[in-house]
């Protein structure tokens, strides 16, 4: 079974301009996060998806990132312009489940931006 | 900041055994995760134990957990070159679908 799969693998842009990464989630998978990781930090929770709706979005920068998963199973995850800050991982993440219940997380190898 | 803490590094010789270790803050945390990262690649789940457990042991991995002091541990036996990796910890609180990590602890282990 194909795990989480993210494209692309590196961006490398200049600031002001737009990028945006796919990702296409375990088959079955309801839930569908977006995390970002900075260097030398852990991941944090951008979006999350339960299906095609947003649950929880508190943590996405709305003035310049939006995401979206129109049918409920693969996604894109948008950012215009780029700012130099924005230089990260950006993981994909699926779940069964919503993550509770002692629910596996199963993430993609991420997509590494960076902003020149 | 983040509410779950690691210490950043641990360097181990190969047959050692390695402790990694965490603390939360959320005492309403209903599951605890060990998370491993090789370089290059996304997240790979160890190990997790529910609050109401102590310890818990799977192959070369033990977990033990202290609700009290809001303490995680995971215990890698006879570690491994192929062990090194960075290892995060991860709590996800009552009733709140957002997991939060700690800055990882990256493990080096010398031949």
């Amino acid at each position: 079974e194909a795990g989480v799969v993210q494209s692309p693998r590196y961006k490398i842009i200049e600031k002001k301009q737009p990028v945006a990464f796919w990702c296409n989630p375990i088959s079955g998978h309801n839930t569908l996060y977006w995390y970002l990781q900075n260097l030398g930090q852990g991941p944090e929770l951008l979006i999350r998806y339960e299906n095609e709706e947003a649950v929880d979005d508190s943590q996405l920068p709305k003035d310049r990132f939006s995401a979206e998963r129109l049918k409920g199973v693969d996604s894109t995850l948008k950012i215009q312009p780029a700012e130099l800050g924005d230089s990260a991982v950006y993981l994909c993440a699926s779940s069964p489940n919503s993550g509770t219940g002692g629910g596996e997380l199963f993430f993609g190898e991420g997509s590494r931006l960076t902003v020149l | 900041g983040e509410d779950v803490e690691q210490s950043l590094f641990l360097s181990v010789r190969e047959g050692d055994s390695s402790v990694i270790n965490c603390t939360y803050t959320d005492s309403s945390s209903t599951y605890l995760y060990w998370y491993k990262q090789e370089p290059g690649a996304g997240l790979q789940l160890l190990t997790y134990i529910f609050s109401n457990m102590d310890m818990k042991q799977d192959q070369r991995l033990t977990v033990l957990l202290n609700k009290k002091d809001k303490h995680l541990s995971l215990r890698i036996a006879d570690t491994q070159t192929g062990d090194s990796a960075i290892y995060f910890c991860a709590e996800l609180p009552y009733n709140n679908n957002d997991m939060r990590f700690g800055a990882g602890t990256r493990l080096t282990v010398k031949p």
